[in-house]
């Protein structure tokens, strides 16, 4: 079974930079696409992007276009989120999802990271 | 951004009864919709894709039904571990999810 592993919780201040991970647990981690989903709190689900790992191929949502920078490195199974000034609306959960392709539901999830971003 | 909507927001329920919840797309998505189970502090699980698929090891209540702009999941015989907030999804453009039900006891 695909198991994805996210990174730990992040408090940062308003402009600081941030990169959270997510690692998948098998080789065959190239062969499907990682989205990340933002879930600010006690709010719903929202689409950021995905990208195909094994040549980080990446869209994004028009919605997060320009927000922050999906990334993957294939040689150790992980994707990455990243933000090169974060602002306090970032605040959310992050969750990476493993889906069959880009319009596609997703099959498993991460047990989410918390962003906080405050002063 | 293909809009989705769901509801109610919030459904009052028992153990034992029937519920319906009911997503509604702002445009045609033929049957690509996906529904999701999602407990306080734990990320979402999937329950039902392509409108009316149940997903290997989800119990045989829950159930889908609908295509284009109108869908439905009914859990049958609510259980306690039901109780928990639901999104619909499509994913027939860049997914969008609707903005969720939560699932209480009355």
């Amino acid at each position: 079974e695909v198991h994805l592993v996210q990174s730990g919780a992040e408090v940062k201040k308003p402009g600081e930079s941030l990169k959270i991970s997510c690692k998948g647990s098998e080789n065959s981690f190239t062969n499907y696409w990682i989205a990340w989903v933002r879930q600010m709190p006690g709010k719903g689900l929202e689409w950021m992007g995905i990208i195909y790992p094994d040549d980080s191929d990446t869209r994004y949502s028009p919605s997060f276009q320009g927000q922050a920078t999906i990334s993957a490195d294939k040689s150790i199974t992980t994707a990455y989120l990243q933000w090169s000034s974060l602002k306090a609306s970032d605040t959310a959960i992050y969750y990476c999802v493993r889906q069959g392709g880009i319009y596609s539901y997703g099959y498993q999830w991460g047990q989410g990271t918390l962003v906080t971003v405050s002063s | 951004d293909i809009q989705m909507t769901q509801s109610p927001s919030t459904l009052s329920a028992s153990v034992g009864d029937t519920v319906t919840i009911t997503c509604r797309a702002s445009q045609g998505i033929s049957s690509w919709l996906a529904w999701y189970q999602q407990k306080p502090g734990k990320g979402p699980k999937l329950l039902i894709y392509k409108a009316s698929s149940l997903e290997s090891g989800v119990p045989s209540r829950f159930s889908g039904s609908g295509s284009g702009t109108e869908f439905t999941l009914t859990i049958s015989s609510l259980q306690p571990d039901d109780f928990a907030t639901y999104f619909c999804q499509q994913y027939n453009a860049y997914p969008t999810f609707g903005q969720g039900t939560k699932v209480e006891f009355k």
